[in-house]
């Protein structure tokens, strides 16, 4: 069966920090690239990051550029995302989503929730 | 990179069709293959409905197709049934490999 299971999501400080973590069964995940997606309560989607699969190749959405950090682990099935600095503006709902060629997103999660808030 | 534009509703009696717009997709090659179109339902995550422009993954209903002219590609919605009522969003890819989402649709079954 097919499954991206997200968590880590939390209320956190502003300026505090958080890991996000997407557990990934019924796919090779080494063979796929992966991101995240966020939205914003009662906002649109945006891109956040991705890796791919090629040579684990990192892209950042500039409004994360430097604070957020994208990475995986191809022996658990695990994506993350280190959220550093986090600002009021990161509180979201985020998703984590397989990558096709770096072309669309065919699989989401369920998504797990941020707040940053004092 | 600005959202691609989206009217913010549509909406159609059920049995009718219904067509978003979606302005400011890459028209350079080979990027203007990459549109997709994801539709979400109230309370759950994106699904995806259409991949490069036309393509439907499978178990994707054919009710729905894509299509695209310059830089605005569509995605048209036949046979309006009330479980397709949610949020639509289509998506871009510019030349960075750095995907935009459009603003988003919501459709309406009267």
């Amino acid at each position: 069966e097919v499954q991206l299971l997200e968590s880590g999501g939390a209320l956190v400080q502003p300026g505090g920090s958080l890991r996000l973590s997407c557990e990934v069964s019924g796919f090779i995940f080494s063979a796929y690239g992966w991101s995240w997606v966020r939205q914003a309560p009662g906002k649109g989607l945006e891109w956040v990051a991705t890796i791919d699969h090629f040579r684990g190749s990192t892209f950042y959405a500039d409004s994360v550029k430097d604070r957020f950090s994208i990475s995986r682990d191809n022996s658990k099935n695990i994506l993350y995302l280190q959220l550093n600095s986090l600002r009021a503006e990161d509180t979201a709902m985020y998703y984590c989503a397989k990558t096709m060629y770096n072309r669309y997103f065919d699989h989401w999660g369920q998504g797990t929730v941020v707040t940053v808030s004092s | 990179q600005s959202a691609l534009t989206q009217p913010a509703s549509v909406s159609g009696s059920p049995g009718q069709s219904v067509t978003i717009s979606c302005t400011g997709t890459n028209s350079d090659p080979p990027y203007y293959k990459y549109v997709s179109w994801y539709q979400q339902s109230p309370g759950k995550a994106p699904k995806l409905l259409i991949y490069e422009v036309t393509h439907r993954p499978s178990g994707v209903s054919d009710r729905f197709s894509g299509s695209k002219s310059g830089d605005t590609a569509s995605l048209t919605i036949s046979g309006l049934q009330a479980e397709d009522e949610g949020i639509y969003y289509c998506s871009s890819y510019t030349p960075a490999s750095i995907p935009v989402f459009g603003t988003g649709t919501k459709v309406t079954v009267l």
